[in-house]
């Protein structure tokens, strides 16, 4: 079975600094891996995906993210941070079973807190 | 405007008297799936479907019912909810196989609060 876990369920850090939000993974297959951001009130909206054709993968709002296979992570990266960015941050791992792909297996989230 | 719409946004129900959480999608996607999401649990697969008629267990299917007789809706039916289902409820649905890179797109997401 795949798996995500995701390292801090909370995440401080000031406006204009480094943004990194840690994902590791578990999948026994090659790995199609997402990071969704949740706005306060909203549905989750797709920031960013490995589909295996580029090992840094970039996405909306100025994030990035690396694949590292010998690590097994997905880390979330954004060089400057913004007051805009406070929100929840779940990254995913597509699902395998007998009856084929069969969705997406998410972390618990990490809630990004922009100090001004 | 390419969307998921679930209805209703918010819901305070008693426990035992049965509900129906509806979603539709306008995109002809033929993978659709419903997800709760909980505090520090993240987000749960409920029930998934692959296409018209077709439907399978997610990894918390218990208490709930699906049904897909038209590509575009995926209701959620709740037959005889309970407080433990109090939860915010998500619907999604993806063209392609959404586990093999092609990931969803979200409803905006339905509070449940079973009294």
């Amino acid at each position: 079975a795949q798996s995500v876990t995701q390292l801090g369920s909370h995440v401080s850090v000031s406006e204009g600094a480094l943004v990194l939000l840690r994902c590791n993974y578990s999948s026994s297959v090659p790995p199609y891996l997402f990071w969704y951001v949740q706005y306060p009130n909203q549905g989750l909206q797709l920031l960013l995906k490995y589909t295996s054709a580029a090992t840094l993968v970039k996405g909306i709002n100025g994030f990035e993210a690396e694949f590292k296979k010998s690590e097994t992570s997905f880390h979330l990266t954004k060089p400057s941070a913004h007051m805009s960015d406070a929100a929840e941050y779940f990254c995913a791992v597509g699902r395998y079973s007998g009856g084929g792909a069969d969705g997406l297996t998410f972390g618990k989230g990490t809630h990004l807190i922009i100090q001004p | 405007e390419a969307q998921v719409t679930q209805n209703p946004r918010y819901l305070i129900t008693v426990t035992g008297k049965k509900l129906t959480v509806t979603c539709s999608q306008n995109m002809n996607h033929e993978y659709m799936s419903w997800y709760r999401q909980d505090p520090g649990l993240g987000l749960r697969q409920i029930y998934y479907s692959m296409n018209v008629e077709v439907t399978d267990k997610g990894d918390v299917p218990e208490g709930y019912k699906v049904s897909r007789k038209e590509k575009r809706n995926f209701p959620l039916i709740l037959e005889s909810p309970s407080p433990n289902q109090t939860s915010l409820y998500f619907c999604a649905s993806s063209l392609l196989p959404p586990g093999q890179g092609y990931g969803y797109t979200f409803g905006s997401g339905t509070r449940l609060t079973v009294v």
